[in-house]
């Protein structure tokens, strides 16, 4: 069981640069989110997904646009890299369903960096 | 997060316990959580607590939840150094959480 897949794991990127971090769950899960972690901030939630075709934006946003087309796949997209884009991206799922109710599950993390 | 605080660091001798507290600001959140992220790695969930419960232990690890005060502790009995880590706190519903910065805990020998 592969759980949350996030590539790629390293990207190194030049300012302006666009790119799209991938995320897939083979879990059946109908939520998604991705998160930006910055040293001494925790966690931010960029934006979530509560089902396919819907999506809403978290805490920080800006800079990045989202869509879910499959259950299982839930795209981050950097239309302009700007160095303030530099953290580590990952991508987490859930369900409301059975006895893993409510437990978000993590990929690995994408390290962005932008130069 | 700005609705979640905990401690930064803890520092912790092997075979002692370990107790990291959070606080947090929503008191309509349903679960809080905590998470255990070792270098390089994604988050783990260790356990989570039901707002509605005071404690709960399992195995090692035992939270403590103070509703009135919104305070959340973890403890780590007979700490071993694998669990040097950073620990996170959490509140939330399933598709939104709020995180503390994370507490990192060193074990030494």
């Amino acid at each position: 069981n592969a759980g949350v897949t996030q590539t790629p794991k390293f990207q190194v990127l030049k300012t302006g640069q666009s790119m799209t971090l991938q995320c897939a769950q083979d879990m059946n899960h109908e939520y998604m989110s991705w998160y930006r972690q910055d040293p001494g901030m925790g966690l931010r939630l960029i934006h979530y997904s509560v089902g396919a075709g819907i999506t809403d934006q978290g805490e920080v946003p800006n800079g990045y646009n989202v869509s879910r087309s499959t259950t299982e796949d839930f795209p981050l997209r950097l239309l302009s890299a700007a160095p303030s884009q530099t953290s580590v991206y990952f991508c987490a799922s859930s369900t409301e369903q059975g006895g893993q109710k409510n437990i978000q599950y993590f990929g690995a993390g994408t390290r962005l960096s932008v130069l | 997060g700005e609705d979640v605080e905990q401690s930064l660091f803890l520092s912790v001798r092997e075979g002692d316990s370990s107790v990291i507290n959070c606080t947090y600001t929503d008191s309509s959140s349903t679960y809080l959580y905590w998470y255990k992220q070792e270098p390089g790695a994604g988050l783990q969930l260790l356990t989570y607590i039901f707002s509605n419960m005071d404690m709960k232990q399992d195995q090692r690890l035992t939270v403590l939840l103070n509703k009135k005060d919104k305070h959340l502790s973890l403890r780590i009995a007979d700490t071993q150094t694998g669990d040097s880590a950073i620990y996170f706190c959490a509140e939330g519903n399933d598709y939104k959480l709020s995180f503390g910065a994370g507490t990192t805990v060193t074990v030494r020998a």
